[in-house]
């Protein structure tokens, strides 16, 4: 399977768009990249996929590399809700295999 | 959004009981659901793969005496784990996935096992 690689943490003001990026260089052409939260004692939460245009809907925009080996979710306006380990997950059709994410701290 | 119910979403059992956890995709057919479990500050580690009328794929070194998958119908999926020791306790998840490529999950269950 092909592996992402996401910082471990992350740290954003309240109201400030938050940046989380994430590397996958060894993805294949048919692997879509989604993005998944999970807040605690919680299953994770889509958020957001896409193969290889950007993409937005409500809760996020997906900027995709013209290459793919990287992406970055952007979240325009972080709120303390946003509080969450956000994980960055390539996929075919099989089950999900979720790496370390990043644990996305908003201060107030 | 598609929806993922899972039951319990929390329970206490004696070591050497059997718990079942069940999920349920609530407003779509699922031919394929997911079983996961996470231990604290850890990410989720994918157990085994569930397909509607045939047997469950299990992951490399996880025991499918142990953790018993019955997928049988297209909107219910059951985890029993049996003979459960404290070292089962753990924080299971299931996921569903629609015809598209989304997976949604389930809220969890946490097994405490005494």
């Amino acid at each position: 399977d092909a592996k992402t690689t996401q910082p471990n943490s992350m740290e954003s003001n309240e109201e400030e768009p938050v940046h989380l990026p994430c590397n996958h260089s060894t993805i294949s052409g048919t692997d879509y990249i989604h993005w998944y939260r999970q807040l605690p004692s919680q299953g994770p939460e889509y958020v957001i996929h896409g193969l290889t245009s950007n993409v937005n809907n409500r809760m996020a925009s997906l900027a995709i590399a013209e290459d793919r080996k990287s992406s970055t979710l952007i979240l325009h306006r972080a709120t303390l809700r946003d509080a969450a380990v956000y994980y960055c997950i390539l996929r075919d059709l099989g089950g999900m295999r979720f790496g370390a994410g990043t644990r996305l701290t908003v201060k107030p | 959004g598609a929806v993922v119910s899972q039951h319990p979403s929390r329970v206490i059992c004696k070591s050497g009981t059997s718990v079942k956890i069940e999920c349920r995709s609530l407003d779509f057919q699922a031919t394929t659901m997911f079983w996961y479990r996470q231990f604290p500050k850890k990410s989720l580690m994918l157990m085994a793969t569930s397909n509607e009328g045939s047997k469950a794929t299990y992951e490399q070194g996880v025991e499918k005496d142990k953790f018993l998958i019955n997928h049988a119908s297209l909107t219910l999926s059951t985890l029993t784990v049996t003979s459960a020791h404290p070292e089962d306790s753990s924080f299971y998840i299931c996921s569903a996935r629609d015809q598209g490529t989304k997976a949604f999950f389930g809220q969890g269950t946490r097994l405490t096992v005494v």
